[in-house]
């Protein structure tokens, strides 16, 4: 069975401060896709990534990177120089193409509160 | 271009009582996913619905049901509310099946249901 891990369920750092939220997943499935979404106050999820399983490539975006390691199945996300505007729930999902195409397994998030 | 909008925004019901959510996908999309986001407990896959017809049903109780209408917009409903019923409910939508992999799931702002 899948199963996504996200052990920090709240984290305080002060802005300009680098933080890392950890993911760890689990699946059977060879083929699987994994996700990173944002919730802000206002509720909505913001996709900020997706990752495949065949893709190990660390990727970066702006202050936002990525570091995808199969041999730990974990999927972390860094914030690099965090702002007040990151402070949001960040949930780590995994998809696993053999159970239902596009349906979203989620860690139950990490709060991120970026202290001015 | 419309993103994927929820309604009511809130809604209070007492227990008992039946509530009906509403989403509207974003146009093109075809695919709609509920899901639960209970205080503490993540976000659980309620409902998934592709071209009119129920393709999955996560581990919840008869009592939640829905529909998807041929213009592709979804209603949840939720019979014999129960106190434990209260959530954030969020809809997403994709495209029916997969592009180049896993598809994005789009997320409306949710619906707030108290249940008192």
């Amino acid at each position: 069975a899948q199963k996504v891990t996200q052990a920090q369920t709240e984290i305080s750092v002060v802005e300009k401060e680098d933080v890392t939220l950890d993911c760890v997943y689990e699946t059977r499935d060879t083929t699987y896709y994994l996700f990173w979404y944002k919730q802000p106050p206002s509720g909505e999820l913001v996709f900020l990534i997706r990752r495949n399983s065949f893709d190990e490539q660390n990727e970066i975006s702006g202050r936002y990177s990525w570091n995808f390691q199969k041999s730990t199945s974990s999927f972390n996300f860094t914030i690099t120089a965090s702002q007040v505007v990151d402070s949001a729930v960040y949930f780590c999902a995994l998809s696993e193409l053999g159970t239902g195409a596009n349906n979203l397994f989620f860690g139950t998030g990490t709060r991120l509160t970026v202290i001015p | 271009e419309a993103g994927v909008t929820q309604s009511p925004t809130h809604l209070i019901k007492t227990r008992g009582q039946q509530a009906t959510l509403r989403c509207s996908p974003i146009s093109g999309h075809t695919s709609v996913y509920w899901y639960q986001q209970a205080l503490g407990l993540g976000l659980q896959f309620l409902l998934w619905y592709d071209e009119g017809e129920e393709r999955n049903r996560g581990n919840f109780p008869p009592r939640f049901s829905g529909r998807q209408f041929p213009n592709y917009s979804s209603e949840l409903n939720v019979n014999a509310l129960e106190l434990e019923d209260s959530a954030l409910y969020l809809c997403a939508s994709t495209w029916s099946g997969t592009r180049n992999g896993a598809n994005v799931l789009t997320f409306g702002a949710g619906s707030r249901l108290t249940v008192l």
